[in-house]
């Protein structure tokens, strides 16, 4: 089965400033999907970014950006001049491929703060 | 833009009653999916349903929990008697295709049991 794991339950950066959250998962598919959610005080997920594991080149969405380590499974998210609005709890979760596209394994999240 | 609605937003029940929550997915989508997050803690997979029948259900997705689709646009989530370790937010997705990307997910329901 597998497993996604994300080592900082919480972050903090400065407005502005650029912060990377890490996550790291386990599998022995080579073909799959990778997610980065974003759960602001409301509760509702909202996908930030996405990743197909066959694409080499590493996804963006504006200010959001990932740092995809296929051999290394790796997935962090890096969010550029952090905004208020930012603050949020994410959440990294993987699909494989040959699953339902709605059942996707998430980590336990890392709950980041900025800092006015 | 199309979106999936949950309803209510906030439940109260308590312990042993029966609760059903409710969700909308978009209109053409043909996959639909119960997740559960409990406070401060991971979203976990319950189940998923096609074709009106459960097509893949976790261990959470015991006995006490059942999926229906009653019409064309309402899906839900019944648990029968509820337990105080039911208190989560439930969160209800949907897709077009088995093969699609992602899931679009609703903005959930917290239920609390009493």
């Amino acid at each position: 089965a597998q497993t996604v794991t994300q080592s900082q339950p919480e972050m903090s950066v400065q407005e502005a400033e650029t912060v990377t959250l890490s996550c790291t998962y386990d599998t022995s598919e080579s073909d799959y999907y990778l997610f980065w959610y974003k759960q602001p005080p409301s509760r509702q997920m909202i996908l930030v970014i996405r990743q197909e594991a066959y694409k080499q080149q590493n996804a963006t969405e504006n200010r959001f950006s990932v740092n995809f380590q296929k051999a290394a499974k790796s997935f962090s998210l890096k969010i550029s001049d952090s905004q208020l609005g930012d603050a949020a709890m994410y959440f990294c979760a993987y699909r494989s491929f040959n699953t339902n596209a709605g059942k996707s394994t998430f980590g336990d999240g890392t709950t980041l703060t900025v800092k006015p | 833009e199309p979106e999936v609605t949950q309803t209510p937003s906030h439940q109260v029940t308590q312990m042993g009653q029966e609760v059903i929550l409710r969700c909308v997915p978009i209109s053409n989508h043909l996959y639909f999916y119960w997740y559960r997050q409990i406070l401060g803690q991971k979203v976990e997979f319950l189940v998923s349903f096609y074709n009106n029948e459960i097509s893949e259900k976790s261990e959470i997705f015991d006995d006490q929990f059942s999926v229906e689709r009653p019409d064309g646009s309402n899906f839900t989530l019944k648990i029968r008697s509820t337990k105080l370790e039911d208190s989560a937010m439930y969160f209800c997705a949907s897709t077009l295709d088995r093969g699609d990307t992602e899931a679009f997910f609703g903005q959930g329901t917290r239920l609390t049991v009493v």
